[in-house]
């Protein structure tokens, strides 16, 4: 079963639009990660963010900002005043306690184009 | 720099052609992990290492052997590669494994190996 499920294949939109990834996960475990990771067309993996299961403040780095909810398993990633180099693809992935300790689960990715 | 290094970055070889994929890593990071990355299927977890002599398997481990002999290397070993095996590679590494708490774990993604078999 899918732990790590990002509905979104595609997303496009104008420059300055805002856009919100989605990303759902399922696990039972009360201790586990959250990541984002963006992958540009160069193909290189960028870390965006690390959220442990106990904290479900919501974070905001400049234009960027996640929305974490246990209460939906939700985990969205919002760009505000989208620009061209946004456009990437994007993935969810979770790790949780109960598995094995280094396995890290990822959704299949959520491919963002922004337009000028 | 502080970087993960992947070697090759490309590859063209045929089926039943034993290889490797080296991988290194300058940031005495503990715990290191090899991903595949398939069209419409996302990166996949081949294996992991939490340290030197400790490996684990991880979603799709069939086909391949790893090894982690020093900290600083973790080879991912294709001992009779098949055309299934035609994918994007990416080694990994953190300070340590990716529950550790510390807010300065991240993990840092090689720049990727392109592997086509024939």
């Amino acid at each position: 079963a899918q732990k790590v499920t990002q509905a979104q294949t595609e997303i496009s939109v104008v420059e300055k639009e805002d856009v919100t990834l989605d990303c759902v996960y399922e696990t039972r475990d009360t201790t586990y990660y959250l990541f984002w990771y963006k992958q540009p067309p160069s193909g290189e993996l960028v870390f965006l963010i690390r959220r442990n299961s106990f904290d479900e403040q919501n974070e905001i780095s400049g234009r960027y900002s996640w929305n974490f909810q246990k209460s939906t398993s939700s985990f969205n990633f919002t760009i505000t005043a989208s620009q061209v180099v946004d456009s990437a693809v994007y993935f969810c992935a979770l790790i949780y306690r109960g598995s094995t300790l280094g396995r890290l689960y990822f959704g299949r990715g959520t491919q963002l184009t922004v337009w000028p | 720099e502080a970087q993960v290094t992947q070697n090759p970055r490309y590859l063209i070889t045929v089926t039943g052609k034993k290889l490797t994929v080296t991988c290194s890593q300058n940031m005495n990071h503990e715990y290191m992990s090899w991903y595949r990355q398939d069209p419409g299927l996302g990166l996949r977890q081949i294996y992991y290492s939490m340290n030197v002599e400790v490996t684990d398997k991880g979603d799709v481990p069939e086909g391949y052997k790893v090894s982690r002999k020093e900290k600083r290397n973790f080879p991912l070993i294709l001992e009779s590669p098949s055309p299934n095996q035609t994918s994007l590679y990416f080694c990994a590494s953190s300070l340590q494994g990716l529950l550790a708490a510390s807010s300065y774990n991240e993990q840092f993604f090689g720049p990727g190996t392109r592997l086509t078999v024939l």
